[in-house]
């Protein structure tokens, strides 16, 4: 089974801070891995995917990388906003079973003005 | 620019009564997931749809079954609720098998079992 850590769990940052989030899973056996923000009573937005074969991912002030061979991703956000505020999810599939992704409990991120 | 609908938003209903879930997707995606959240746990997968007219249990599906309608509706029906299985239940889709392709969700049924 897969199992999907992501530290912090919670984060309290005042606007314009550059941040790390991390997430680390078990099975290095991998096709890929999706960041996701969810906001408070909504369903969950997909941010990156990221292929095993690639080390990273760009998209606007976000960045995802990827170790596959340690298990670890992380996510940087740069020049932080409050519109920013939300929970970050990381989520591997695993190889053995295509498409099933498996969640962290996630970071919840709060950018204060 | 529907995406992923599922129906309804909100639900209460009384120990023992029965309920589907609907879920719908518009992106002409071959795969289709249902998935629980609860306080303090990430997202599990109940039950998945690889592709029309194929259903797999994913990590919890007891007390759960799933139906694949057509390559557009994938519905998830709680035969006898029980308390345990107030959660949120989120419904996604992607086009696997095409590449690598991202999930799309959407926005969850919000379900309480009294």
């Amino acid at each position: 089974k897969q199992e999907v850590t992501q530290i912090p769990a919670a984060l309290s940052v005042p606007e314009g801070e550059n941040l790390v989030l991390n997430c680390s899973f078990t099975d290095s056996a991998i096709y890929n891995l999706q960041w996701f923000r969810q906001d408070p009573g909504k369903g969950l937005t997909s941010l990156l995917l990221i292929q095993s074969s690639q080390r990273e991912q760009t998209s606007g002030r976000l960045n995802a990388s990827l170790d596959k061979s340690s298990g670890r991703s992380t996510l940087y956000i740069a020049a932080s906003q409050p519109g920013d505020s939300a929970t970050y999810l990381c989520a591997p599939d695993r190889g053995s079973t295509l498409g099933r992704l498996y969640f962290g409990r996630g970071t919840q991120l709060t950018v204060w003005p | 620019n529907a995406g992923v609908t599922q129906t309804p938003k909100f639900q209460v209903l009384k120990t023992g009564q029965s309920m589907t879930l609907q879920c719908a997707q518009d992106m002409n995606h071959n795969s289709m997931y249902w998935y629980r959240q609860d306080p303090g746990m990430g997202l599990r997968l109940i039950y998945y749809s690889a592709s029309e007219g194929t259903t797999d249990k994913g990590e919890v599906p007891n007390g759960y079954n799933v139906s694949r309608l057509n390559k557009r509706e994938f519905s998830l029906r709680l035969e006898s609720a029980a308390p345990s299985q107030t959660s949120v239940y989120f419904c996604a889709s992607s086009r696997q098998g095409q590449g690598n392709q991202p999930q799309h969700f959407g926005d969850g049924t919000r379900l309480s079992i009294l």
